[in-house]
């Protein structure tokens, strides 16, 4: 089976702090995704990678940056951590970029920032 | 943006009886996924249906896909307690290739 890890499920930081995400998947898959979850919004996509050091703005990337460096691990990083990026924050893998592929999600981190 | 929206936003049943969920969606796409979300957790990917088909079967579940109408319906048969989640519709558009558009869910309560 697929495992996707997520480094916390629960982090409270400072508004200002730097926030590193760290997620990890154990299948040898190309893609890696983030997302964040807000009630009433769904899920919207902040960056995903397709490679190594390859990354793709999702559709809110603003306040947010990533990390690729191993194929294996996808960071997503808060520069300067706001109170508007309190969240739940979702990491997702899949095999190839082939459409049908399947996302496989970690079990989420849920972020407050204060 | 938002791609696909889910109707009902919430919906509860008792355990036995069938439940209906649909998603419109508002551009040509490449298939269309369905995804349960248990409380705090991580979506699990339960169906997908290409652009080309027009329902699917798993299990309990069974999927409808009008491409003419931009709708999708996901029928949990027999539910049982167990299946009381968010229920999630995510689009491939067209013109992407593996970005997934996520609505914003439906959320199952199946009472014992």
């Amino acid at each position: 089976d697929v495992k996707v890890t997520q480094s916390s499920r629960y982090l409270v930081k400072r508004t200002g702090e730097k926030v590193f995400l760290e997620c990890v998947q154990d299948m040898d898959h190309e893609n890696m995704f983030w997302y964040r979850q807000d009630p009433g919004l769904g899920l919207r996509l902040i960056y995903f990678s397709y490679d190594v050091k390859m990354k793709e703005k999702g559709d809110i990337p603003e306040g947010y940056s990533v990390s690729r460096e191993k194929k294996e691990r996808f960071s997503l990083i808060l520069e300067s951590a706001s109170t508007n990026q309190t969240s739940m924050y979702l990491c997702a893998s899949s095999l190839t970029e082939l459409t049908t592929d399947t996302q496989y999600f970690g079990p989420g981190t849920r972020l407050t920032v204060l | 943006s938002q791609q696909g929206e889910e109707d009902p936003q919430a919906l509860s049943i008792q355990e036995g009886e069938n439940a209906t969920m649909n998603c419109s969606y508002k551009t040509s796409i490449n298939n269309l996924q369905w995804y349960r979300q248990n409380s705090g957790r991580g979506l699990v990917h339960l169906i997908l249906i290409r652009s080309n088909e027009r329902e699917k079967h798993s299990g309990r579940l069974r999927v409808t896909l009008d491409t003419s109408k931009k709708s999708s319906s996901l029928l949990i048969t027999a539910s049982r307690a167990a299946d009381t989640a968010s229920y999630f519709c995510a689009t491939v558009d067209g013109g992407s290739n593996y970005k997934l558009t996520f609505g914003k869910g439906t959320l199952l309560t199946v009472n014992p």
